[in-house]
């Protein structure tokens, strides 16, 4: 069965520097999302991506966060001057929303741990 | 915004009972998607089992049954028969069918399975 994949599963990065997470979606699906959880609290929407653009985002996805579609595969997710408090689990997801298949449900990834030093 | 609440923390079930996690939520919407995820230790998120709001009838999936409630915005998951592997963290989520894609997650349940 298909499975959404996420690289790496553990980075650690010192504050100020920039990270890239990178995820690879389920292959015929067209919406894709991040999500963040901090440890011990729920799991948070970041953003979602659509047609090479962002179709919807929260408040905690800030000018620091951007997405890129670089390729036909790949979905990264870049922190630009990574912070202490982003430190927590980034779930990576993927949906198909065409009519033929059941439209709501999204398909998670295993997640990358990211510890800020 | 939507909120998912999730109020056991932790649950323990012996092998073979049954166990039901608890899920309540809020909003002002009549149309929305539940959902029950689980996950394993360092692995991904599965889907468990969704649900319709405008489907009266109670979703299953073999083992996996769930009690929704619309009126009291609740919505219970059931797991009968329970088995080794069914130990994981068990996070309840909502979707709105109009406003948007994204999830709405609770805080996760973690089941611990007793053999």
């Amino acid at each position: 069965e298909p499975e959404v994949t996420q690289t790496p599963s553990h980075q650690v990065t010192q504050m100020g520097q920039e990270v890239i997470l990178r995820c690879v979606p389920i292959s015929n699906h067209l919406y894709f999302y991040w999500y963040r959880q901090i440890l011990g609290q729920k799991v948070e929407f970041l953003v979602s991506f659509y047609n090479n653009e962002i179709s919807e985002k929260s408040e905690i996805f800030d000018d620091q966060f951007s997405v890129e579609r670089p390729d036909g595969s790949n979905f990264t997710l870049k922190i630009r001057s990574t912070k202490l408090e982003d430190s927590a689990m980034y779930f990576c997801a993927s949906s198909d929303l065409r009519r033929e298949t059941p439209t709501d449900t999204q398909y998670f990834g295993p997640g990358t741990r990211l510890t800020v030093l | 915004a939507q909120t998912v609440t999730q109020s056991q923390p932790e649950m323990s079930v012996q092998e073979a009972e049954t166990v039901t996690l608890s899920c309540t939520y809020d909003t002002s919407e009549s149309d929305y998607y539940l959902f029950w995820y689980k996950q394993p230790p360092s692995r991904q998120m599965i889907l468990v089992i969704r649900q319709e709001a405008y489907k009266q009838q109670n979703a299953t999936e073999n083992r996996f049954s769930v009690n929704f409630q619309k009126a009291a915005k609740s919505f219970s998951l059931k797991i009968s028969d329970s088995q080794l592997g069914d130990a994981a963290m068990y996070f309840c989520a909502y979707r709105s069918a109009n406003t948007g894609n994204q999830f709405y997650f609770g805080t996760g349940t973690s089941l611990t399975v007793i053999p």
